[in-house]
């Protein structure tokens, strides 16, 4: 099992700029969480999918934070414009059917640095 | 919604000796309380995880307990080794919404 795949590993860019991450799950898992870990406020929900439709997405700090999930196989986070206040380390986690009461598993997160 | 609180923030143990991390949570319909490890630079690993109708689970050296009453739940570690050294999360689910306690980061001294 390749476990939850994200992509990039690293990025740094300029304020104003467009930032997508992208994540793959485990296949077969059909809950997917996006989640943003920063020193101040830790390890934050930003939205789930359960079978690629949006339950909640209530921890989406602002309109500029935006996710999609075309197919069980794919998501995007994406930031448009980045502000300097983005950066911080966002990881993608999936789990089996229902979702929140099942063990989630992480990628090994993409480190964003808005300059 | 949910609100999850984890103490302490910090704890230093000699090796060998118990760790115990405790937290609770305020939204009495959470039903899954799972525990995470993260070590530097990597991504969080679920270690042990329970569910409202267990009052206890054990994996080897680590247990986690569970007390629905006062709505708080604790995750034990026996005989600490080094490499237990991490920032531990616990965290709550409610149905709606899953919320990470703020950590507790552990330090096993030799």
């Amino acid at each position: 099992d390749a476990g939850v795949i994200q992509s990039p590993r690293h990025e740094v860019t300029e304020m104003g700029q467009e930032v997508t991450l992208r994540c793959k799950p485990i296949s077969g898992h059909n809950s997917l969480f996006w989640y943003r870990q920063t020193m101040m406020r830790g390890l934050e929900l930003l939205i789930y999918f359960n079978n690629n439709v949006p339950i909640d997405d209530s921890g989406m700090p602002e309109d500029r934070f935006s996710a999609k999930m075309p197919n069980a196989s794919f998501s995007t986070l994406k930031i448009q414009p980045s502000e300097p206040r983005d950066s911080a380390v966002y990881f993608c986690a999936s789990s089996y059917n229902p979702g929140g009461s099942k063990p989630q598993h992480f990628g090994d997160g993409t480190r964003l640095s808005i300059l | 919604g949910e609100n999850v609180e984890q103490h302490p923030s910090t704890l230093s143990v000699q090796e060998g000796d118990s760790a115990v991390i405790k937290c609770t949570y305020s939204d009495s319909a959470s039903n899954y309380f799972p525990w995470y490890k993260q070590e530097l630079g990597k991504r969080p690993q679920l270690i042990i995880d329970i569910r409202s109708n267990v009052g206890e689970k054990k994996d080897q050296r680590i247990a986690v307990t569970l007390n629905k009453t006062a709505k708080h739940f604790s995750l034990h570690i026996t005989e600490t080794q080094p490499e237990d050294s991490a920032v531990y999360f616990c965290a709550a689910w409610g149905g709606q919404n899953f919320v990470f306690g703020p950590g507790t980061r552990l330090s096993v001294l030799p």
